[in-house]
């Protein structure tokens, strides 16, 4: 369904270093940056990562980005209890001259 | 601290014409380097973007959706709205706003822009 494929769980104990894939195709990752969101349901999605690696203001540096020919990952080390949400990634799309989502990995903290 | 809220009805009939409105406050929607945005979420589904305008109002909208939308501006307001017109059940979704923002130095091309700040979304259910 979405253009860019996102496993639909990840999960990792407190403490752990877990990673969320975002798969795409030559027209989207494969040209162009990765943004990643956090959110949380009922609530104003948030930036966590934009430009593939770059982190807004106010953002952990426990979270960060990477980005290799037309896939990108989330990493989030340290995983704390209030991680536990869901995480999208984003890119421009050069085919549909507009943005592209990944469906969303829900992350459980166990 | 940038806060956007969407408003409209959370229910409309087939055929008809879907209407939001996205109050943006603590800061301007005539800002430079900022365009602001519509993307929806059908339940069960990936989000999509629905479109893009500056307040100049150079629009941009998905291929997809392109005859049936019309994104404007109200710089007197602060606020951006969407029309949806022709609604089908499918167009049931979560429709968040949001605005787009840019890196220093990037700002040159719509395609480096990214959805910076959000709002919480607004349910709209096509039904009769």
């Amino acid at each position: 369904q979405s253009v860019l494929t996102q496993p639909p769980s990840a999960s990792g104990t407190p403490g752990q270093r877990v990673t969320i894939s975002c798969s795409g195709s030559s027209s989207n990752i494969g040209s162009n940056t990765v943004n990643w969101y956090q959110h949380f349901p009922g609530t104003a999605p948030k930036l966590l990562i934009y430009s593939n690696n770059q982190r807004p203001s106010g953002v952990p540096d426990r979270f960060s980005g990477s980005k290799s020919g037309t896939s990108a990952s989330l990493a989030i080390s340290g995983l704390q209890s209030e991680d536990e949400t869901d995480y999208y990634c984003a890119a421009w799309d050069d085919s549909l001259t507009g943005w592209v989502f990944g469906g969303g990995t829900k992350l459980t903290v166990l | 601290q940038l806060q956007l809220q969407e408003s409209g009805p959370g229910l409309v009939k087939p055929s008809e014409t879907l209407s939001l409105t996205c109050t943006v406050s603590g800061g301007s929607i005539s800002s430079s380097n900022y365009y602001w945005g519509w993307i929806r979420q059908p339940p069960g589904k990936g989000r999509e973007w629905i479109g893009t305008i500056y307040y100049s109002e150079s629009t941009y909208y998905n291929p997809s959706l392109k005859s049936r939308v019309a994104i404007s501006v109200d710089t007197s307001k602060n606020q951006f709205s969407l029309k949806l017109s022709s609604v089908t059940a499918a167009d049931t979704a979560v429709y968040y706003c949001a605005r787009l923002g840019c890196s220093r130095g990037s700002c040159y091309s719509l395609q480096l822009y990214y959805f910076d700040y959000w709002g919480q979304g607004t349910l709209v259910t096509v039904s009769s």
